[in-house]
């Protein structure tokens, strides 16, 4: 069975500063990983999916980047902003979902 | 603005009463996905469905639940008898065909009380 892990489980940062987000998963035969943003109370929003075949995958200021030989993936959020306080969920994509248990995220104005 | 669109957004019920959560996908997608989120446990997959024929239902409680999509803008998901342990974020995620895999869509999820 996939297990995903991430760490920190909480992420305290001031306005301004980049975000490092960290997906570990066990079994490095994945077909893709995806990563979503949860708001409080709601449902989760597609951030960025990337394929096995690929490396990594960018959208404005967010990039992530998947090495499935070490069995990570790594989140990079530019510029942070207190808009980007939210809880931060990555989950291996092989048709079905298997999801970490996030990384709570607050961005300090 | 395609979105996937779940509801009833909140039931609160007495344990031993019948739940139905419905889930209307984007249209297009071929595939939906019904996922569970408690605090405990987390996103659990329970059922998965592809062009309305149920793949793999592994995860769900199958003397309880069970999940239909009787055409492709309906799914649903229903409890009988419900209890206290089902009370969780229930979600429905439609999926959108890339490469070898479905990029996922959630829905806003039906917020389940069983007291």
């Amino acid at each position: 069975k996939q297990e995903v892990t991430q760490i920190p489980a909480a992420l305290s940062v001031p306005e301004g500063e980049n975000l490092v987000l960290n997906c570990s998963f066990t079994d490095s035969a994945i077909y893709n990983l995806q990563w979503f943003r949860q708001d409080p109370g709601k449902g989760l929003t597609s951030l960025l999916l990337i394929q096995s075949s690929q490396r990594e995958q960018t959208s404005g200021r967010l990039n992530a980047s998947l090495d499935k030989s070490s069995g990570r993936s790594t989140l990079y959020i530019a510029a942070s902003q207190p808009g980007d306080s939210a809880t931060y969920l990555c989950a291996v994509n092989d048709y079905k979902l298997s999801f970490g248990a996030g990384t709570t995220v607050t961005v300090r104005a | 603005d395609a979105r996937v669109t779940q509801t009833p957004r909140h039931k609160v019920t007495e344990m031993g009463q019948e739940v139905t959560m419905r889930c209307q996908p984007i249209l297009g997608h071929n595939t939906v996905f019904w996922y569970r989120q408690t605090m405990m446990q987390g996103l659990e997959l329970l059922a998965y469905f592809r062009n309305r024929a149920p793949l793999d239902d592994s995860g769900m409680p199958k003397d309880r639940f069970s999940a239909e999509m009787p055409d492709a803008t309906l799914a649903t998901l229903k409890i009988q008898p419900s209890e206290p342990r089902d009370s969780a974020v229930y979600f429905c995620a439609s999926g959108l065909e890339v490469g070898w895999t479905y990029e996922q869509y959630f829905g806003p999820g039906t917020r389940l009380t069983v007291t």
